[in-house]
């Protein structure tokens, strides 16, 4: 079965700041990963995904995230945090469907 | 820009009544989905749907729940008889079709509470 893991629950920065997102992935062949953010009482929202080429993937909002192999990892990063990225994000892998992390809740202090 | 939307955006029922969640996906998908996500834990997959019927379903997706695309743009998700533990967000996503592993746009949500 394919997974991913967020190994930190949160992770708390100063606006201006840098910022990751940290994301395991466990698949059989060629992994289809993809971020998603969660903004307080709405739907999740596309940032980005990795299906083949480039490691380095850029998404919305000044959001990019490092596809590596070796380390079957898929970083979220933003090189310069801002106050309004606090939310709950979200790494997932695809087949036939999407199988999500257990979410990490960014705190973008000022 | 187009966006799935979802009806209601809350719904409290009594257990053992019937729900039905409505979705607009977006118009050209053709691959529709329903997720939910219980308070506290990680958002799981229901079911897929395309070329009007069930393409995949999770084991959570048992005789209870049904889907339907009962005209050209709505997709909804029926609970027959609801239960305690049904309580939880219902997010309705729709893609595209293609080759490559399409991108799921999600709704809002649909916030269920059973009592």
């Amino acid at each position: 079965a394919q997974s991913v893991a967020q190994p930190e629950d949160q992770v708390n920065v100063a606006e201006g700041n840098p910022l990751t997102v940290k994301c395991t992935y466990s698949v059989s062949g060629n992994p289809y990963l993809f971020w998603y953010v969660q903004y307080p009482n709405r739907g999740l929202q596309f940032l980005l995904k990795y299906i083949t080429g480039d490691n380095l993937v850029k998404g919305s909002y000044g959001f990019e995230a490092e596809f590596n192999k070796s380390q079957t990892s898929f970083h979220l990063k933003k090189p310069s945090a801002l106050v309004s990225d606090s939310a709950l994000y979200f790494c997932a892998v695809k087949d036939y469907k999407l199988s999500f992390g257990a979410g990490t809740t960014v705190t973008v202090r000022a | 820009e187009p966006e799935v939307t979802q009806t209601p955006s809350h719904q409290v029922t009594q257990m053992g009544q019937e729900v039905i969640l409505r979705c607009v996906p977006i118009s050209n998908h053709l691959y529709f989905y329903w997720y939910r996500q219980i308070l506290g834990q990680k958002v799981e997959f229901l079911v897929s749907f395309y070329n009007n019927e069930i393409s995949e379903k999770s084991e959570i997706f048992d005789d209870q729940f049904s889907v339907e695309r009962p005209d050209g743009s709505n997709f909804t998700l029926k609970i027959r008889s609801t239960k305690l533990e049904d309580s939880a967000m219902y997010f309705c996503a729709s893609s595209e079709y293609g080759q490559a592993p399409q991108t799921q746009y999600f709704g809002p949500g649909t916030r269920l509470l059973v009592l």
